[in-house]
């Protein structure tokens, strides 16, 4: 099973916004609403931000949304901040068999 | 709040066995609340699922890893295994354990990670 497909890197400046995308197939991301994102920092064990395509968990910011449609699922972080830069990975649900699979990450740079 | 930590050998030869294990606080892991997983990631690479067990000691492996991968409980310690057989420097990566809710499909928490480096 091939891994989620993020682009390497993204960046935008303080304030501005910023999309991150995950492309899979049918099988994972196209087939469950169960996609998730977390933040790591360097040296930093991985933070979940995102769950269920578009549901935040307590404690994250408001600027973090995500959104999903077919196999693609998005990452949206709005009002860039200068703690946002870090890397961003997502996950998706694959089914009992494979399970789960995970992005190759994006690492974010705030400019 | 659940919180783990991995332990281990920071170092191990090739061909030989990789052992690490998770302590869980917080809850028990016989509770059933949640998956107990590995996880690792090589130095600047994306992260990869090794496998995953449940209270009841039911396991999943990547398929991929299968042949190699052992997850265990230990509930009088209140941790969870790791071992994997015959490594190679393929195999060095940071690894973490981490929760699986089956409720909300994520991992959280997570551990912070233990390097591992196989070398001889």
């Amino acid at each position: 099973q091939s891994a989620l497909t993020q682009p390497p890197s993204a960046s935008g400046s303080p304030g501005q916004s910023v999309t991150i995308s995950c492309t899979g197939t049918s099988s994972d991301v196209g087939a469950y609403n169960y996609v998730s994102w977390y933040q790591q920092h360097p040296g930093k064990a991985p933070k979940l931000m995102i769950y269920e395509v578009g549901k935040r968990p307590s404690g994250v910011p408001g600027r973090f949304s995500g959104s999903k449609s077919g196999n693609t699922a998005s990452l949206t972080v709005s009002g860039l901040q200068a703690e946002d830069e870090a890397d961003y990975f997502c996950t998706s649900y694959a089914g009992s068999n494979i399970f789960v699979i995970f992005g190759g990450g994006t690492k974010l740079t705030v400019l | 709040q659940v919180q783990l930590q991995e332990s281990g050998p920071g170092l191990v030869e090739p061909s030989q066995t990789l052992s690490l294990t998770c302590t869980v606080s917080g809850d028990s892991i016989s509770s059933g609340h949640y998956y107990w997983n590995w996880i690792r990631q090589p130095a600047g690479k994306g992260l990869e699922w090794i496998g995953r067990i449940s209270s009841s000691e039911s396991t999943n492996y990547n398929p991929s890893l299968k042949s190699r991968v052992t997850i265990s409980l230990d509930t009088s310690k209140n941790q969870f295994s790791l071992r994997l057989n015959s490594v190679t420097a393929a195999d060095t990566a940071v690894y973490y354990c981490a929760t699986w809710s089956v409720e909300t499909a994520v991992f959280d928490p997570w551990g912070q990670g233990t390097l591992v480096t196989v070398s001889s």
